[in-house]
């Protein structure tokens, strides 16, 4: 198993670009999000899933789309980049059901916007 | 709406040393809890988790009660190494407004020094 990956990992973009920053996980997982980590902030939420076809908002989502057209894949989209989405972002997955599952990141895109 | 608390860092320790990194909650009902790890350049990864409470969740010599009477999970290891030196966040998964994702504290940074 690959676990959750993500490409790339590095990113430096203009203001104005537009991207698409992309998730994959192999172990069949229902669920996965996206989060960003700034310094001082901790991980906040952008946007999750809990199933192909179905999405959600988090604590930060504008700015950002998403969609979820296979269990597999979960891109996350930046339409018109801003100085402010410079962070490292992390994609993660866990199967659905019991609270205490286990959720798995991948090792994260460092974004640049300039 | 549910969140957690855990102490600022960074926490700078010599070999050896006890360690324990504070984490307190606010959630609705019984949530999990979980200590995640993140080296430098990494994702995070799970720590050790408990789901309910009077659990103790350990790994790699790292321990952490669940604690409901006074809502904390305080991470702790009795004799820290250099290859401990990481970013460790607390997080929960609760009943709340948080619709069952993981929110995570700020993080505390640990450097160990030989």
């Amino acid at each position: 198993n690959a676990g959750v990956t993500q490409t790339p990992k590095f990113q430096v973009l203009k203001t104005g670009q537009s991207m698409t920053l992309q998730c994959a996980q192999d172990m069949n997982h229902e669920y996965m999000s996206w989060y960003r980590q700034d310094p001082g902030m901790g991980l906040r939420l952008i946007h999750y899933s809990v199933g192909a076809g179905i999405t959600d908002q988090g604590e930060v989502p504008n700015g950002y789309n998403v969609s979820r057209s296979t269990t597999e894949d979960f891109p996350l989209r930046l339409l018109s980049a801003a100085p402010s989405q410079t962070s490292v972002y992390f994609c993660a997955s866990r199967q659905t059901g019991a609270f205490g599952e286990t959720q798995y990141f991948g090792p994260g895109t460092r974004l640049l916007v300039l | 709406g549910d969140s957690v608390t855990q102490m600022e860092g960074p926490v700078t320790l010599s070999e050896e040393a006890f360690l324990t990194i504070n984490c307190t909650y606010t959630a609705t009902g019984y949530p999990s809890l979980f200590w995640y790890v993140q080296y430098p350049g990494e994702g995070l990864q799970l720590l050790l988790k408990a789901t309910k409470a009077d659990d103790k969740g350990s790994n790699k010599g790292f321990e952490a009660t669940y604690r409901k009477e006074t809502t904390s999970f305080h991470l702790e290891k009795g004799s820290v190494q250099v290859s401990d030196s990481a970013v460790y966040f607390c997080a929960l998964r609760g009943y709340g407004g948080s619709q069952g994702n993981l929110i995570f504290g700020k993080g505390t940074k640990l450097s160990v020094k030989p």
